[in-house]
């Protein structure tokens, strides 16, 4: 039974299209994260909810929009989607953030290409 | 300055060998420390905390030091399956009273025969 989920595992698509990537959890944790993964390697936050409630927000265009519909999933949606966009997409969750065991859970990630 | 910056690597070392990673943070006010491992083309895993005591885990001893803002991990007797990227992580607050984890770019390790 995988803890974190994300679908799709890979995505190719056109500069300009529109995509959403899913990501659900079935560890019961109350925060739920994305990162981006670039080509360098460098894993970056770019937002975190806690009970459907966004609590961070990186410096990410407003192209990215999150969603929680319950505190089991968190969904990512780019809209215009850029060539700067082909990255790895993480979902991941933890208990509560304040409770500061480090631990974060993955999802497998999200190949995403843009042509 | 990063605010997390290890050396990328990669280490090349044959089997048995003892390895050791350096890690420096810029932020005096991180409160927690962890090493993360990652798989090529995987998601990264918790492989151990970081304690100002120093802690060790089997092959594996991590090292803080708040003076100098510097996080070690030092691996004895590699094997080939430790062949991996690990990730220098500390936590970092936000303004929102929430914390949130910065990783650094990793280390590549690669054990031979």
């Amino acid at each position: 039974d995988t803890a974190v989920s994300q679908t799709p595992k890979y995505l190719v698509t056109q500069m300009g299209n529109d995509k959403s990537i899913k990501c659900e959890q079935n560890l019961g944790h109350d925060t739920m994260y994305w990162y981006k993964q670039d080509s360098k390697k460098f894993l970056k936050i770019m937002f975190s909810y806690n009970n459907k409630e966004l609590i961070i927000n990186e410096t990410v265009p407003n192209r990215f929009s999150p969603k929680s519909p319950d505190k089991a999933h968190l969904n990512l949606h780019i809209n215009s989607l850029e060539l700067g966009d082909s990255a790895v997409y993480f979902c991941a969750s933890s208990p509560p953030v304040r409770a500061n065991t480090g631990e974060l859970f993955f999802g497998e990630g999200s190949r995403l290409t843009v042509l | 300055r990063k605010e997390v910056e290890q050396d990328p690597g990669p280490f090349n070392v044959p089997e048995g060998a003892t390895v050791a990673f350096n890690c420096t943070y810029s932020n005096s006010a991180s409160q927690s420390f962890f090493w993360y491992r990652q798989d090529c083309r995987k998601e990264p895993k918790l492989l151990m905390s970081v304690y100002s005591s120093g802690n060790e885990d089997g092959r594996f001893t991590a090292q803080l030091n708040r003076a100098s803002q510097y996080i070690s991990l030092l691996i004895r007797d590699s094997k080939l399956s430790d062949s991996a990227t690990y990730l220098c992580v500390v936590t970092k607050a936000e303004n929102s009273g929430y914390s949130t984890l910065t990783f650094g770019k990793g280390t590549m390790l690669l054990v031979s025969p």
